[in-house]
């Protein structure tokens, strides 16, 4: 069975630049999640997606940060215009239901230059 | 504010030897607390939980120790080896919000033969 599933695993932009981010879940997981951990800190939720519903985006840091889940599939995260601070890695999770083991990807390392 | 304070940041064991990683929390609604173990270019990986109905959960070498009124829990890796060279994360949640994990900062553990 095929794992959390990112692209693309790294990115070097431009700071004022647009970077998207996309994310396969688990085939079946309902819940999606974006985390990030930037350099030197703890990972830190995102938001979490039920389907094509955002259940809760109280991680978001800012309006230059769009997560869309079209369909229920896969999710894409967008940076727009990305920042120096914006730096690190982005891991996408997936689970059947919440409350149940979170499944993480293996990451998207950005790098804002 | 870290919610989930996480020590040491690295720590060095000899091959056989007990790696000991330590993680202290504020929140007393927390009733949730996952290890991660994360290796060079994954997504962390769920390694072994606990609630707080319990004091300890053994899962083969990993042992998780919790105490509940010193808002404190531990991973404890028996007979540690080369394999087990990893970043452990020490994590929580609340019933209410389980998908939003609190992570600690992160142990780079590494055992040598």
């Amino acid at each position: 069975e095929a794992g959390v599933t990112q692209f693309p695993s790294h990115s070097v932009i431009e700071k004022g630049q647009t970077v998207t981010l996309r994310c396969d879940p688990i085939s079946g997981h309902d819940n999606l999640y974006w985390y990030r951990r930037v350099m030197g800190k703890e990972i830190k939720f995102l938001l979490h997606f039920v389907k094509e519903s955002k259940q809760d985006e109280s991680g978001m840091p800012n309006n230059r940060f769009l997560a869309e889940r079209t369909g229920g599939t896969y999710s894409t995260l967008k940076v727009q215009p990305a920042e120096l601070e914006d730096s690190g890695v982005y891991f996408c999770a997936s689970s059947p239901r919440a409350g149940n083991t979170i499944y993480f990807g293996e990451g998207s390392w950005l790098t804002v230059v | 504010q870290q919610q989930v304070k996480q020590s040491p940041q690295s720590l060095i064991v000899q091959k056989g030897g007990i790696s000991i990683i330590n993680c202290a929390y504020e929140n007393t609604a927390f009733d949730y607390f996952p290890w991660y173990q994360q290796f060079p270019g994954k997504g962390p990986a769920l390694l072994i939980a606990i609630r707080p109905d319990v004091s300890e959960k053994k899962e083969g070498r990993f042992t998780i120790s919790f105490n509940k009124s010193a808002k404190q829990f531990s991973l404890h890796i028996m007979d540690s080896q080369p394999g087990d060279s990893a970043t452990y994360f020490c994590a929580a949640s609340t019933m209410d919000s389980s998908y939003k994990l609190i992570f600690g900062s992160g142990t780079r553990l590494l055992v040598r033969p």
